[in-house]
């Protein structure tokens, strides 16, 4: 599996736009990006998947360059709500099961 | 439905002391998942099992040991609990590489 690496925390504001980034230099022909967010005495919960160029939900959009290497998650106009921890993960679609969440991104919104 | 659940919701343990996590889904997936997060870190992967049957060692199995008892239970167990194992404790499920992971609401286990 390849390694992600993402900023330890990131601080906002109410109704900014917020991006995170993820590395992920190693990433596979068959691996996807997979997004995560987690509240405080919550288990994580799916945010989106993609595999290449632009995917979007109605929580967040994801980017991703040609090379892969990286992603970006991208969301609208947080509210305070949006406090959270954002995970970045590669998965694979060819039967590996193993799943690491790293340590993820506290985004802190502020008022 | 009620998704993945989780017993008991808190615990605590005397170092030394054995216990066991449960975990039941009812959404039929194949795959489950045990992972600790220590407080004000990311979540650690202890043991998953891809399948009924199968079980294989994550990122930190050393103090653990687990039972894929049937498709809808996946239990932890602590044989002798030390105090670096104050913990909690997520367990997760999914039906496909690809697809969502679902977890539950986490056992919250302090070991004294």
């Amino acid at each position: 599996l390849a390694k992600t690496t993402q900023p330890i925390s990131m601080d906002s504001y109410e109704g900014q736009e917020v991006n995170i980034t993820c590395s992920h230099n190693n990433i596979a022909t068959n691996d996807y990006i997979t997004w995560y967010q987690q509240f405080p005495s919550q288990g994580p919960r799916f945010i989106i998947q993609g595999y290449k160029t632009k995917v979007t939900n109605e929580v967040a959009s994801l980017f991703i360059p040609a090379d892969r290497k990286s992603s970006t998650l991208s969301l609208p106009r947080v509210s305070l709500s949006d406090t959270a921890v954002y995970y970045c993960l590669v998965v694979t679609n060819t039967g590996g099961f193993k799943t690491i969440f790293g340590a993820g991104t506290r985004l802190f919104v502020k008022a | 439905n009620a998704g993945v659940t989780q017993t008991p919701k808190f615990q605590v343990l005397k170092t030394g002391q054995s216990m066991t996590l449960q975990c039941a889904q009812d959404m039929n997936h194949n795959s489950m998942y045990w992972y600790r997060q220590d407080p004000g870190m990311g979540l650690r992967l202890i043991y998953y099992s891809a399948s009924e049957g199968t079980t294989d060692k994550g990122e930190v199995p050393n103090g653990y040991n687990v039972s894929r008892l049937n498709k809808r239970e996946f239990s932890l167990r602590l044989e002798s609990a030390a105090p670096s194992q104050t913990s909690v404790y997520f367990c997760a499920s999914r039906t496909g590489v690809l697809e969502t992971q679902y977890f539950g609401p986490g056992t919250r286990l302090l070991v004294l």
